[in-house]
C-alpha cells in the first residue's frame, strides 16, 4: 500500500503571508494522483488542488499552488495572502490512476493556523 | 456537500449495541467509500463499493460490514460497538479515478 507522509502536525502562519505546507508519498507506481484537502472545523472535506503525475507543470488553484517534485516524492502546498478563513487540517492524498475505483491514500493532517 | 448526505449527524450508544450509519448520493456515481479519522491517523478505508452488491474490504475492516443494494445507498454497520469504534465517519463517493472525491458532511459516533 502507499504510504503518504505529512512530516508538520501544526504550522502556523501570520495573515496575508505565505505558508507551505509538506508532504511525501512513497509508490512505485509512475501514474497516480496527488490531492489537498481542506477540513475547517465544520469537518467538512473540501478538496483544493488536485495535480495528475504526468504534468510537469505544477498546479495552481487562485492563491494555492503546488511544488510538484516526482523524483524527490514531494507534493507540497502553498498558500499565498493567508486569510483567516484559510485556517484549517489539511490533508494530502494519493491515489493510483491504474484501475477506476481506486481508494484514496490520506495523510495524518497539519492544522493551520492563522493569526490575525 | 451537494449530492451526498450521510445520517446522523451525530449519535451516542452503549458498547455491545449494533449501528448503522447511511450514506445516500444523488450522483449516480459507482464508487462509494467509508472512511473512518482519528487524530493521529488521517483517514483510513474502512470499505468500499463498486457497484450495488459488490463491496470490498479496506484496512481497517475488523468489526464492519457494509451493505450497497442501490446505487445510491450506501449503508455501514458496526455489528457489535467498541470504544474503539469511536470516530468520525466519512462517506465518500467518486465520478472516476481522475477525480477527487466528494465527501459527505460525516458522522461522528461515541461508543461509551
Amino acid at each position: 500500500a502507499q504510504t503518504v507522509t505529512q512530516s508538520q502536525p501544526e504550522m502556523s502562519v501570520q495573515e496575508a503571508e505565505t505558508v507551505t505546507l509538506s508532504c511525501t508519498y512513497d509508490t512505485s507506481e509512475s501514474d497516480y494522483y496527488l490531492f489537498w484537502y481542506k477540513q475547517p472545523p465544520s469537518r467538512q472535506m473540501i478538496l483544493v488542488i488536485r495535480q495528475e503525475a504526468y504534468k510537469q507543470q505544477n498546479a495552481t488553484e487562485n492563491r494555492f499552488s503546488v511544488n510538484f517534485q516526482k523524483a524527490a516524492k514531494s507534493f507540497s502546498l502553498k498558500i499565498s495572502d493567508s486569510q483567516l478563513g484559510d485556517a484549517a487540517m489539511y490533508f494530502c492524498a494519493y491515489r493510483s490512476a491504474v484501475g477506476a475505483g481506486n481508494q484514496f491514500y490520506f495523510g495524518t493532517g497539519t492544522s493551520l493556523t492563522v493569526i490575525p | 456537500d451537494a449530492g451526498i448526505t450521510q445520517s446522523p449527524r451525530h449519535k451516542v450508544t452503549e458498547t455491545g449495541t449494533p449501528v448503522t450509519l447511511r450514506c445516500h448520493q444523488t450522483e449516480n456515481h459507482r464508487y462509494m467509500y467509508w472512511y473512518r479519522q482519528d487524530p493521529g491517523h488521517g483517514l483510513r478505508l474502512i470499505h468500499y463499493s463498486y457497484g450495488v452488491k459488490d463491496t470490498d474490504k479496506g484496512e481497517v475492516s475488523d468489526g464492519y460490514s457494509v451493505s450497497r443494494s442501490k446505487t445510491e445507498d450506501f449503508l455501514l454497520t458496526l455489528e457489535s460497538a467498541t470504544s474503539s469504534q469511536t470516530s468520525v465517519y466519512f462517506c465518500a463517493i467518486s465520478g472516476g479515478k481522475v477525480y477527487g472525491y466528494t465527501f459527505g458532511s460525516g458522522t461522528r459516533l461515541t461508543v461509551v
